[in-house]
């Protein structure tokens, strides 16, 4: 148990579904990630939020919507998807995302999604 | 552009030592971390080194040369349970962490 929690664990979607993705961290911290993890590659930042603001968005398409109502919730809403989307999504948090050397990021068990 | 290489899989014995390598090319360079992944889990933080030398923490070690772009994990009398994925990450001038594809270590008995 990180103190990261993620739901859920498994999705399988059509593309012209919408979904969501939740994630709940319970440290206290003030940042989120949402990160992409696909088979054999880096892990793909996503999406970063700091005290409920994002702050960073990697040029992710507009089919991946995120939202942080505040700093223990995030979420990913999910539209129209492709099938090159399918992969692990993790969340992760740290207690800030300053310019901090040494900031460790927790990690939630990730959502794996099928896109059919 | 920005790159961190890391062996694809590598395979040991239990009981044995293991090092796996890590070599980077970031824009500056901030600390590099180690995490260990398990088969439908989350990572985990091992290590973080941001100085030269070698950082000891029980049966897990880890390296870091600057100079040479160049850290190591080394894991020493292996267990079935160090079966696992370990990602590599350095923290760019712009404390922006860049990741590795990560090692997937197996362990023969």
């Amino acid at each position: 148990e990180t103190g990261v929690t993620q739901t859920p664990r498994h999705l399988v979607m059509g593309m012209t579904n919408k979904k969501s993705l939740k994630c709940e961290q319970h440290l206290g911290h003030n940042a989120m990630y949402w990160y992409k993890q696909s088979a054999k590659k880096p892990l793909e930042l996503m999406f970063v939020y700091s005290l409920e603001e994002r702050v960073e968005n990697n040029s992710v398409p507009s089919r991946f919507s995120p939202e942080c109502p505040n700093s223990s919730h995030l979420f990913l809403h999910l539209h129209t998807l492709q099938p090159e989307d399918s992969a692990l999504y993790l969340c992760a948090s740290s207690q800030d995302f300053t310019g901090l050397a040494y900031n460790e990021q927790f990690f939630g068990p990730g959502t794996r999604l099928t896109v059919l | 552009g920005q790159n961190i290489d890391q062996p694809t899989e590598m395979t040991a014995t239990e009981g044995a030592i293991v090092q796996i390598n890590c070599t980077y090319q970031t824009s500056g360079f901030n600390g590099l971390f180690w995490y260990q992944q398990h088969a439908g889990e989350a990572p985990t933080f091992l290590s973080y080194n941001v100085l030269d030398g070698l950082e000891e923490k029980g049966r897990f070690s880890s390296f870091l040369s600057r100079s040479k772009g160049y850290s190591y994990l080394l894991l020493k009398e292996l267990q079935m349970k160090d079966s696992a994925s370990y990602l590599c990450a350095v923290l760019d001038s712009n404390y922006q962490l860049i990741w590795g594809a990560g090692t997937k270590l197996i362990i023969k008995p």
